[in-house]
């Protein structure tokens, strides 16, 4: 059975910096791209970043270009994301999910950021 | 980026009776393999999204077949043949045609009336 597990979540003042891990299983992890959607409170979904294979390329949404970067370790089969220089408006739920025929066939059950003073 | 559109936002619907979601991209979904690559989620109320259909029309494994998708270029469906009391929540439609910015519809809220 796929299983995605989000962990690293919590309250951070603006400015400030927090590390999301995603622990994968189920599935050969290094054989797949991975992604993180967001969801702000009450709003739709956000693709956050994606991350191939090997590493050799990452994407990121505008908005985050610069401060958060996502990462894998596939001996590990985990998927980080440093988000760093937080801001109000990204305070959400972050969702860990996996890529397969250019769409996310599977998700985690989130965990919660919230970027307040 | 490309812009998906979905209508209505919300949708009261009665047990058992038919419902129906429409979205439309400001771009064509054709990719240059020739598939177009547009997706269905649901979010049941405090879950996380759920993959229903992928391709336009293929649904994915455990969704009931009262779920169907159908469209072509710009313009989408989906549809719910009888609404039941466990499709209640918000459904997404998602391009990933257009890498790498894959981007999705604002939502539509489905409730019983």
């Amino acid at each position: 059975e796929v299983q995605l597990v989000e962990s690293g979540g919590g309250l951070v003042q603006p400015g400030g910096s927090l590390r999301l891990s995603c622990a994968a299983s189920g599935f050969t992890f290094s054989s797949y791209w991975m992604s993180w959607v967001r969801q702000a409170p009450g709003k739709g979904l956000e693709w956050v970043a994606n991350i191939k294979q090997d590493e050799s390329e990452k994407y990121y949404v505008d908005s985050v270009k610069g401060r958060f970067t996502i990462s894998r370790d596939n001996a590990k089969n985990s998927l980080y994301l440093q988000m760093n220089s937080l801001r109000v408006e990204d305070t959400a739920v972050y969702y860990c999910a996996r890529v397969d025929t250019r769409s996310y066939d599977y998700w985690g059950q989130g965990t919660l950021v919230t970027v307040s003073s | 980026d490309v812009v998906m559109t979905q209508s209505p936002l919300s949708l009261p619907v009665t047990l058992g009776q038919p419902a129906s979601i429409s979205c439309r991209s400001s771009q064509s979904l054709v990719h240059s393999d020739g598939n177009t690559y547009l997706n269905w989620f649901q979010q049941r109320p405090g879950q996380s999204p759920r993959r229903l259909i992928y391709k336009v029309s293929n649904r994915d494994s455990g969704v009931p077949d009262r779920f169907s998708g159908s469209g072509s270029g710009t313009d989408f469906t989906l549809k719910i043949s009888r609404v039941e009391a466990e499709d209640v929540g918000v459904y997404y439609c998602m391009q990933g045609t257009h890498w790498p910015t894959w981007t999705f519809g604002q939502g539509t809220k489905v409730e019983i009336k």
